[in-house]
């Protein structure tokens, strides 16, 4: 019964490429949830989607951000034209409902981006 | 905005000793939860507290939530050089988290 599943593990980005961070949710878990975490940070949040429908984003940077939850397949976050200062740790996580939940949450290994 | 207030940020203490971290928060919350993540790790689920007055333990660990105070608690007791980590707290159904305790147990 695997968790969460992110990859890559480590990406390395130059500055302007695009990076995508895909996340496979525990299997039978519908919400998916976006964080990003700085050295020496707690994690941020950045969105949360349900399968095709982002339910909320106020977590996202407005420009070069964006995620979604298809019908079928893994979440995707994507960031354009990456800069410096987007260098973290990226972690997705999943349950089985969503809102307040009583079960927590099941978070993945991370993404972590460096940008050069 | 909710905010969520972890003290200490850096703890460093020596193994059989007790302490506690606390974790305040700002807007009301029913559900508070706290996590472990070693370095360079995810984060594993350690408590999720459900109501007012809810206390968990778990071996040396012990957590309480009094949603009136807007406070959780996070007791070490006798602790071992193992539980050296950062301990978050966070809150609310998207997970707003605390800055993190880095703990350090010290033989």
């Amino acid at each position: 019964n695997a968790g969460v599943m992110q990859n890559p593990r480590h990406l390395v980005r130059r500055r302007g490429q695009e990076a995508r961070l895909r996340c496979s949710p525990v299997k039978g878990h519908s919400h998916v949830y976006w964080y990003r975490q700085l050295p020496e940070e707690g994690l941020k949040f950045m969105v949360y989607l349900q399968k095709e429908n982002i339910i909320d984003e106020s977590g996202m940077p407005k420009e070069r951000f964006s995620a979604e939850f298809p019908k079928e397949g893994p979440s995707i976050l994507r960031i354009q034209q990456v800069v410096r200062g987007d260098s973290a740790a990226y972690f997705c996580a999943s349950s089985p409902i969503g809102g307040l939940s009583d079960y927590g949450y099941t978070f993945g290994s991370g993404t972590r981006l460096t940008v050069v | 905005e909710l905010k969520v207030e972890q003290n200490p940020l850096f703890l460093s203490m020596q193994e059989g000793k007790n302490y506690t971290i606390y974790c305040n928060y700002s807007t009301t919350s029913d559900r508070l939860y706290w996590y472990r993540q070693d370095p360079g790790k995810s984060l594993e689920s350690l408590f999720v507290l459900l109501s007012n007055g809810a206390v968990k333990q778990e071996g040396r660990l012990m957590a309480s939530l009094d949603t009136k105070a807007r406070l959780s608690t996070l007791h070490i007791t006798a602790a071992v050089h193992d539980l050296s980590a950062t301990y978050f707290c966070a809150v609310d159904g998207d997970l707003i988290f605390g800055k993190g305790t880095k703990l350090s147990v010290k033989p």
